[in-house]
């Protein structure tokens, strides 16, 4: 079946430094991949979706400038939390969509990662 | 505003009897729904979907049943086991691939 390899799992920062997470599908082509933000005991939001070589799209009220996301490549997408603050101390997940061969495959989640801004 | 709600936070069933926990939406656009389980700092764990051409779905022990007209849906977990005590979301899309709409996710406590 697909997977989707997210890392870190978990990563604690210094406020006004910067954090890369990555998330990779192992056995498909993720055409698309969306970002979610999770806050203790709040719903999964939707951040941003990102097609392979195009600009990502962002959800009202998500700052795209600090929220970097890239797509580069159909196997690999990051999220880069720039000049992080304690308030974007959450749980982020990312899901792809994409196909290998001829399987379609819908939504394949990562295993999220905790980020702890210190 | 809310495009799909799960309005009650928790739920408590005894193990061997049913569980049902429900979703409504209202987004007329949506057409695909799905059932995810999650555990905190994990992922969430697909469980069963339903597409709108059809009103039940059913796999082992959880049917997802879909009410077009109502808007809602609904999961029922029979027999409850005490490892499926976790947070249950309830998500929503339209079949042409857009993200995944989460509700706030219920919380389904089964005990023994």
């Amino acid at each position: 079946g697909a997977v989707v390899s997210q890392h870190p799992s978990r990563v604690i920062c210094k406020s006004g430094t910067s954090v890369k997470i990555e998330c990779r599908s192992l056995d498909f082509q993720a055409t698309t991949m969306f970002w979610y933000r999770q806050f203790p005991k709040q719903s999964l939001m939707l951040m941003a979706t990102s097609n392979e070589g195009s600009k990502a799209t962002y959800e009202q009220g998500v700052e795209k400038d600090k929220f970097l996301i890239n797509h580069a490549s159909l196997t690999l997408s990051t999220l880069t939390v720039t000049s992080a603050h304690p308030e974007d101390s959450s749980f982020y997940i990312c899901s792809a969509r994409g196909e290998s061969g001829r399987m379609v495959y819908g939504y394949t989640f990562g295993s999220g990662t905790r980020l702890t801004v210190v | 505003d809310q495009q799909v709600k799960q309005n009650s936070p928790s739920l408590s069933v005894q193990e061997g009897r049913i569980s049902i926990l429900n979703c409504d939406y209202t987004n007329s656009m949506f057409d695909y729904f799905l059932w995810y389980k999650k555990y905190p700092a994990e992922g969430p764990t697909f469980l069963i979907s339903i597409s709108s051409i059809k009103d039940k779905n059913e796999d082992g022990r959880f049917t997802v049943f879909l009410n077009k007209s109502a808007k809602h849906l609904s999961l029922h977990i029979v027999p409850s086991q005490p490892g499926d005590s976790a947070v249950y979301f309830c998500a929503a899309s339209n079949q042409a691939g857009t993200a995944l709409i989460f509700g706030k996710g219920t919380t389904l406590s089964v005990s023994s």
